[in-house]
């Protein structure tokens, strides 16, 4: 199972927004609304942000959104706040009844 | 308070064996599924291993398919990952993570405990 596109880096300017993509195939992203999104500050464990594409566990911030079109999903960060800072991961469940994370995007606020 | 302590990464010869341990409290062990993700040095989040609540089913990745066992005890609230015929590509910070009890991500994750196999 290969892993998830994602571009290796992002960055925008507090208050601006960023958008991460998340390429998969249509055995893992594109079959299953299946796509969770992980933030990983660095030497921290990861923090779940997004699951089923778009839904917000009770505590992220509103300014975060996620969506899926097709093979690819991709998630939002808008209003960016330097506390955003971090590494950002996706993930899907696949038709091989495994999981498959992406390859992480740094994100950099300016 | 739901808290996942991973325990027993070490510094193990290529060849080697090393289980970990994960063990769970702040919430009813037994109805959520448990698994492992892992993460090399400077890489991305790899997802390992994954266990039924009552431990009747088990999927790995291939990568680790016949040389990890995931395992569990619902009466000691842990959660533990055999590693067998260890090889540097295995050095990672392995983290035990809850999964949700109804959805296909994980919720909660442990600090992570490091292993690493070298000569």
């Amino acid at each position: 199972q290969s892993a998830l596109t994602q571009p290796p880096s992002v960055s925008g300017s507090p208050g601006q927004s960023v958008t991460i993509s998340c390429t998969g195939t249509s055995s893992d992203v594109g079959s299953y609304n299946r796509v969770s999104w992980y933030q990983q500050p660095p030497g921290t464990a990861p923090k779940l942000m997004i699951y089923d594409v778009s839904n917000r566990p009770s505590g992220v911030p509103d300014r975060f959104s996620g969506s899926k079109s097709g093979n690819t999903a991709s998630l939002t960060i808008s209003g960016l706040q330097a506390e955003d800072e971090a590494d950002y991961y996706c993930s899907s469940y696949t038709s091989s009844i495994t999981y498959v994370f992406g390859t992480g995007t740094k994100v950099t606020v300016l | 308070e739901v808290q996942l302590v991973e325990s027993g990464g070490n510094l193990v010869q290529p060849g080697g064996s090393l289980r970990l341990s994960c063990v769970a409290s702040g919430f009813t062990f037994n109805s959520y599924w448990m698994h492992w993700v892992r993460q090399a040095p400077g890489k991305g989040l790899v997802w390992v291993s994954r266990i039924t609540n009552d431990g009747s089913s088990t999927t790995y990745a291939d990568s680790v398919k016949g040389r990890f066992t995931i395992s569990r005890d619902n009466a000691k609230n842990t959660l533990y990952l055999q590693m067998n015929s260890l090889r540097a590509d295995d050095t990672a910070v392995y983290y035990c993570a809850r999964g949700h009890i109804i959805g296909y991500y994980w919720d909660y994750w442990g600090q992570g405990t490091l292993v690493t196999v070298s000569s």
